[in-house]
């Protein structure tokens, strides 16, 4: 299977309610990135969390990572309609030169 | 935020003409960019590894022939699908890294490809 699977494939949640996303990887990264993609369009830079980090917060975004178990979970908290999108984990491994190896993304339904 | 602008946003070509995709980064410079292709409903797939003067790096199974990258400038990467075929209709994202000390990559829109 491939590096970076989401899971659940896909969500659907009430307005208000929380929302969490799962990534589970295979090889040991530098750095763990999630990403947020309308339909059609491109991608945006939600939150990047290291190797050497166990949690990290950004407004209503909470990560976790847990190299132990090569995973990471995406709690998105009191969700919003606009919240409606395809999220992707992606691993960065390497040089300098960072490549990211995405999941398959889980599309997020939040109904209002 | 890092700004990263494709063009153009959507195109639509005639199987067997070459069509160009522009990956521009307004307001830095790059030294790196990657080119993703996506197809409906499915994950980013890394094609190429665009380096600001000198060779792109493929991915394993990309054809080099077929898809052309020129990162002739620090702010500019082109991908040159050559021969299209309804095949590579796809979507076609750039991203680029604002410098080495980061890890975060900005994204451009994608440019959408249909070859009929």
């Amino acid at each position: 299977s491939q590096q970076g699977e989401e899971d659940p494939q896909a969500l659907s949640i009430q307005e208000g309610e929380n929302a969490t996303m799962n990534c589970s990887y295979k090889t040991s990264i530098n750095n763990l990135q999630w990403y947020r993609q309308n339909s059609g369009r491109g991608l945006v830079h939600l939150i990047l969390i290291r190797s050497n980090e166990r949690e990290k917060h950004s407004g209503r975004l909470r990560v976790t990572l847990d190299t132990s178990k090569k995973s990471s979970s995406l709690l998105i908290t009191a969700s919003r309609a606009a919240d409606t999108a395809s999220y992707f984990c992606a691993t960065g491994s390497g040089g300098s030169n960072y490549k990211l190896t995405f999941g398959k993304g889980t599309l997020l339904t939040v109904n209002p | 935020g890092a700004v990263v602008s494709q063009h153009p946003s959507r195109v639509i070509c005639k199987s067997g003409t070459s069509v160009k995709i522009e990956c521009r980064s307004l307001d830095f410079q790059a030294t790196t960019m990657f080119w993703y292709r996506q197809f409906p409903k499915k994950s980013l797939m890394l094609m190429a590894t665009s380096n600001e003067g000198s060779k792109a790096t493929y991915e394993q199974g990309v054809e080099k022939d077929k898809f052309l990258i020129n990162h002739a400038s620090l702010t500019l990467s082109t991908l040159t699908v050559t021969s299209a075929h309804p095949e590579d209709s796809s979507f076609y994202i750039c991203s680029a890294n604002r410098d080495s000390r980061t890890d975060t990559q900005y994204f451009g829109p994608g440019t959408r490809l249909t070859v009929l």
